[in-house]
């Protein structure tokens, strides 16, 4: 069984422009969750989503966002970049419910100059 | 609300040497909790996870974990350190709300020592 995507692997972008990263999960997940893991901050949950639907919410400025098509694919975005938006961000892909447990992607790592 | 603390980021230990890394965890509710490790550069492997069915999880690469519910811990240990085990550790504790939200621990590094 194929792992988690995501693409791509790595980004440079520079500050103000807008970014949109990819996951593809596990077949037969319909739950992803976005991290963002950065080395002062750890890892900080962004959102989830579940059925296209955002179930989960992170404490996260609104120049993040996601969202999540009908073949359980997931995007997100974050506009109007900033130096502090430079980290790695992880992807992952479970069943839906509480105790399931998750199953990471590679990540992204963009910087942001 | 749910939360995790993983006591000591960064632990060093002789190859050969007994592995033990702590965490402790807060939960409203009955706990599912989980250990990651994690490589450089790459995402976060399933070590074990423990889901109430047994207090001693065993998981891969000779780890397993002791649900202590009296001290709120669950403990990360192996027996003897590899080289290959240099790597930092992730504890989690899965969310009481709808869905599937992970709260993950600031992470331990690993050193092992020839």
């Amino acid at each position: 069984k194929a792992g988690v995507t995501q693409t791509p692997r790595y980004l440079i972008k520079t500050r103000g422009q807008q970014v949109t990263l990819s996951c593809s999960p596990i077949s037969g997940h319909r739950s992803v969750s976005w991290y963002q893991q950065t080395p002062g901050q750890g890892l900080q949950f962004l959102f989830e989503y579940f059925s296209e639907t955002q179930r989960n919410k992170g404490n996260f400025p609104g120049r993040f966002s996601g969202r999540q098509f009908s073949n359980s694919r997931s995007e997100m975005n974050v506009s109007t970049l900033e130096l502090g938006d430079s980290a790695l961000y992880l992807c992952a892909s479970s069943f839906s419910g509480r105790g399931y447990e998750q199953f990471f992607g590679p990540g992204t790592r963009l910087t942001v100059l | 609300a749910q939360s995790v603390t993983q006591l000591g980021s960064h632990v060093s230990v002789s190859e050969g040497a007994l592995v033990l890394l702590r965490c402790n965890y807060s939960s409203s509710v009955p706990p599912y909790l989980f250990w990651y490790v994690q490589y450089p550069n790459q995402g976060l492997q399933l070590l074990l996870k423990y889901t109430s069915a047994a207090t001693l999880v065993k998981g891969i690469n000779g780890f397993e974990a002791e649900f202590k519910k009296s001290e709120t811990s669950f403990h990360l240990t192996k027996p003897s350190a590899h080289m290959s085990d240099a790597a930092e550790y992730f504890c989690a504790v899965s969310g009481s709300n709808t869905g599937n939200q992970f709260y993950f621990g600031t992470g331990t590094s690993l050193t092992v020592i020839p």
